[in-house]
């Protein structure tokens, strides 16, 4: 069955970075776009990234352009968020999300980033 | 880019259905039959209803079914049940930007 186990979340100080994974499993990953949504928790949900099967097509929404960076590994089923600059107003549940069929079919567990000092 | 419209709640009886708005452009839910529905259930993680406008993926009930009509997509769901009770987002592609925006969201509410 399709899994996506999101990972490395935390609390980081504003300025600072993380790095998030998601790991697939039960498709083949190389053959799906992939995104990042995030949640502020009691919020709606945003869509932030998208990248394309071979990662060579990415997409920011605006906020995050410039400090966010997706990558993907398809030798490993794992798809990657590099967050920097973090700042107060990033703090949210991130969560991967296959892409297909312009929607998002199945989503990893999310995952908290907190971002305060 | 700004949200796609939702109304902030619905609410129905059991049995009885709801309907929720989904206001966009021509850019976005307009333009595009990449319209799709998930709901969320409080701290749980939101679940895929209705893609590509107004199909179902499989294991989804019946109940649920969307429908566009020019820049505006609704979600209605019949026969309302307890389980119905969540958050409601809509979500859309937009050729202008390459970007996904989502709706505000909407809280059902099964009286």
């Amino acid at each position: 069955q399709v899994q996506l186990v999101d990972s490395g979340g935390g609390l980081v100080k504003p300025g600072g970075s993380l790095r998030l994974s998601c790991e697939a499993s039960g498709f083949m990953f190389s053959d799906y776009y992939m995104s990042w949504i995030r949640q502020v928790p009691g919020k709606g949900l945003q869509w932030i990234s998208y990248i394309s099967m071979n990662g060579r097509s990415i997409y920011y929404t605006d906020s995050v352009k410039g400090r966010f960076t997706v990558s993907r590994d398809n030798a490993k089923n794992s798809l990657f968020l590099h967050m920097n600059s973090l700042r107060a107003e990033d703090t949210a549940i991130y969560y991967c999300a296959r892409t297909t069929n312009g929607c998002f079919d199945y989503w990893g567990q999310g995952i908290l980033v907190t971002v305060s000092s | 880019q700004s949200a796609l419209t939702q109304p902030p709640s619905a609410s129905g009886s059991p049995a009885q259905s709801v309907t929720i708005s989904c206001a966009g452009t021509s850019s976005d839910v307009g333009g595009y039959n990449y319209v799709s529905w998930y709901q969320q259930h409080p701290g749980k993680v939101p679940k895929l209803l209705i893609y590509e406008v107004d199909k179902r993926p499989s294991g989804v009930p019946d109940r649920f079914s969307g429908s566009r009509s020019g820049t505006t997509a609704s979600l209605t769901v019949s026969g309302l049940q307890p389980e119905d009770e969540a958050d409601y987002y809509c979500c859309s592609y937009s050729g202008r930007t390459n970007f996904y925006v989502f709706g505000t969201g909407t809280r059902v509410t099964v009286l």
